[in-house]
């Protein structure tokens, strides 16, 4: 099946500070990568989708200066969180997808971040 | 707008059947998803749907009616490992996927 992985699984960072999540597509290349986050218990949230090659479709109410989405190659998708205060504490998860032809998402094992 | 609707929780017993059921309203329609998601873990593909009917896949069964904007998941033999929150998902117009709060399963002993 395809493997989707994100590093780092879990990352603690101080206030103020910037933080790299990536998310690769192991075994096959996704044209397609999501970036969600999910508070507990509660449902996930698409950030924005972002494309091989251009721009990220940020969703309303995702700040694109604040959560930087480099889609630079058909297996790699970074999603950097700038200057991160406590209220982006978070469980991120990216998903990637083959095409629009093949639906499913196959998702990655998301990061667990916590700001101080 | 778009929406989903599941019940936030249930409970049923170790071996016993257990069906969840989604009732959805989205801006066109692309099929739809059951994922799994363990506490702590990312979801994880369970079956898809496009057409009505049922589609079988072990334990798990998953339903389609798109007259209806309904779906369920049936689990069968239930294991204490199924205890997790099952999502509901299904793909808009623009394919994207559509993300209720899911069902969290309670298996006892």
């Amino acid at each position: 099946g395809a493997v989707v992985s994100q590093h780092p699984s879990r990352v603690i960072c101080k206030s103020g500070t910037s933080v790299k999540i990536e998310c690769r597509s192991l075994d096959f290349q996704a044209t397609t990568m999501f970036w969600y986050r999910q508070f507990p218990k509660k449902s996930l949230m698409l950030m924005a989708t972002s494309n091989e090659g251009s721009k990220a479709t940020y969703e309303q109410g995702v700040e694109k200066d604040k959560f930087l989405i480099n889609h630079a190659s058909l297996t790699l998708s970074t999603l950097t969180v700038t200057s991160a205060h406590p209220e982006d504490s978070s469980f991120y998860i990216c998903s990637a997808r083959v095409s629009r032809a093949y639906n499913e998402q196959f998702f990655g094992p998301g990061t667990r971040l916590t700001v101080l | 707008g778009q929406n989903i609707d599941q019940p936030t929780e249930m409970t049923a017993t170790e071996g016993a059947i257990v069906q969840i059921n989604c009732t959805y309203q989205t801006s066109g329609f692309n099929g739809l998803f059951w994922y799994q998601q363990h506490a702590g873990e990312a979801p994880t593909f369970l079956s898809y749907n496009v057409l009505d009917g049922l589609e079988e896949k072990g334990r798990f069964s998953s339903f389609l009616s798109r007259s209806k904007g309904y779906s369920y998941l049936l689990l069968k033999e239930l294991q204490m490992k199924d205890s997790a929150s099952y999502l509901c998902a299904p793909m808009d117009s623009n394919y994207q996927l559509i993300w209720g709060a899911g069902t969290k399963l309670i298996i006892k002993p």
